[in-house]
C-alpha cells in the first residue's frame, strides 16, 4: 500500500482564508517531505520542503509542519487566492530510498 | 534556462501498438525518475535512472515496459504493445543528484498524456 496519504481528497475556502491541508504518512524512516502543487495539465511544482529535523518552515504565504509524533504533515496557505486552485500533493523520501513517494492529493478549491 | 522537456505531449496509440516517450532533463542535471499518473490519482513511482544505468526500476511493470538513458540524447520511456490500461499521464523528473535528500528537489516536466484506443 502507499506509505503516503491525505486526509482529505478535497477542500473547498473562499479567497481571503487560510487553507489547511493535511497527509499522514506510514514509513518512520521517511526523513525528508516536500509538498507540491499540480495545476491542472501541468506537471507538479515545488512547494516547501522539511527535512524531518524541523518541526516547521515557513516559506511566502505558505508554511509546512511536520509532527512526527503522529506521522503528520500539513501545508498551510494564509490568504488564499484563486490561484492557488490546483491538487497538492505531500510526497516523502529517505536517505535509504531513491524516489519520492508521492500520495494521492488534496484538490483545493479558492472561490471568489 | 528550459526546465524539463517531454514530447510527445499527447500520444493516441491503438491497442497492440508501441508509444515511446522521451524527456530531456534540465541541463546540468544527470538524475531522470519517471512517474505515471492515472486519472483522479497520485503520481506513481516507475523508474530511477542515471546516464547509461538504470538504479531503481521497482515500480516498473514486470512486461512490455522498458526504459533508458543513454549517454546522449533524452532518455526514453518505451511501451511495447499497449493496452488501454496503460492510458496516463506519464512525468518526468529530473535532478542533480539523487533525488531523496533535501538539496535534490526534483523538477518535473509538463508530462506526456498518452491515450490507448
Amino acid at each position: 500500500g502507499e506509505s503516503v496519504g491525505l486526509h482529505l481528497p478535497t477542500l473547498s475556502v473562499q479567497e481571503g482564508d487560510n487553507s489547511i491541508i493535511n497527509c499522514a504518512y506510514s514509513n518512520s524512516a521517511s526523513d525528508y517531505f516536500i509538498w507540491y502543487k499540480q495545476e491542472s495539465g501541468k506537471g507538479p511544482q515545488f512547494i516547501i520542503d522539511i527535512r524531518s529535523n524541523m518541526d516547521k518552515r515557513q516559506g511566502q504565504r505558505v508554511t509546512v509542519l511536520l509532527n512526527k509524533t503522529v506521522k503528520h504533515l500539513s501545508l498551510q496557505i494564509a490568504a488564499t487566492q484563486p490561484g492557488d486552485s490546483a491538487v497538492y500533493f505531500c510526497a516523502e523520501a529517505s536517505q535509504a530510498g531513491t524516489a519520492l513517494i508521492f500520495g494521492k492529493g488534496t484538490t483545493l478549491s479558492v472561490s471568489s | 534556462n528550459a526546465g524539463v522537456m517531454q514530447n510527445p505531449r499527447h500520444l493516441v496509440r491503438r491497442r497492440g501498438q508501441e508509444a515511446r516517450l522521451r524527456c530531456s532533463p534540465m541541463k546540468g542535471h544527470s538524475h531522470v525518475y519517471w512517474y505515471r499518473q492515472l486519472p483522479e490519482e497520485g503520481l506513481k513511482f516507475m523508474v530511477y535512472l542515471q546516464k547509461e544505468n538504470i538504479i531503481d526500476e521497482s515500480g516498473m511493470p514486470k512486461e512490455r515496459f522498458s526504459a533508458e538513458f543513454p549517454k546522449e540524447g533524452p532518455s526514453i520511456l518505451r511501451i511495447q504493445q499497449v493496452v488501454r490500461g496503460d492510458s496516463a499521464a506519464y512525468f518526468c523528473a529530473s535532478s542533480p543528484k539523487q533525488g531523496n535528500s533535501g538539496a535534490n528537489v526534483l523538477t518535473f516536466g509538463a508530462g506526456s498524456r498518452l491515450t490507448v484506443l
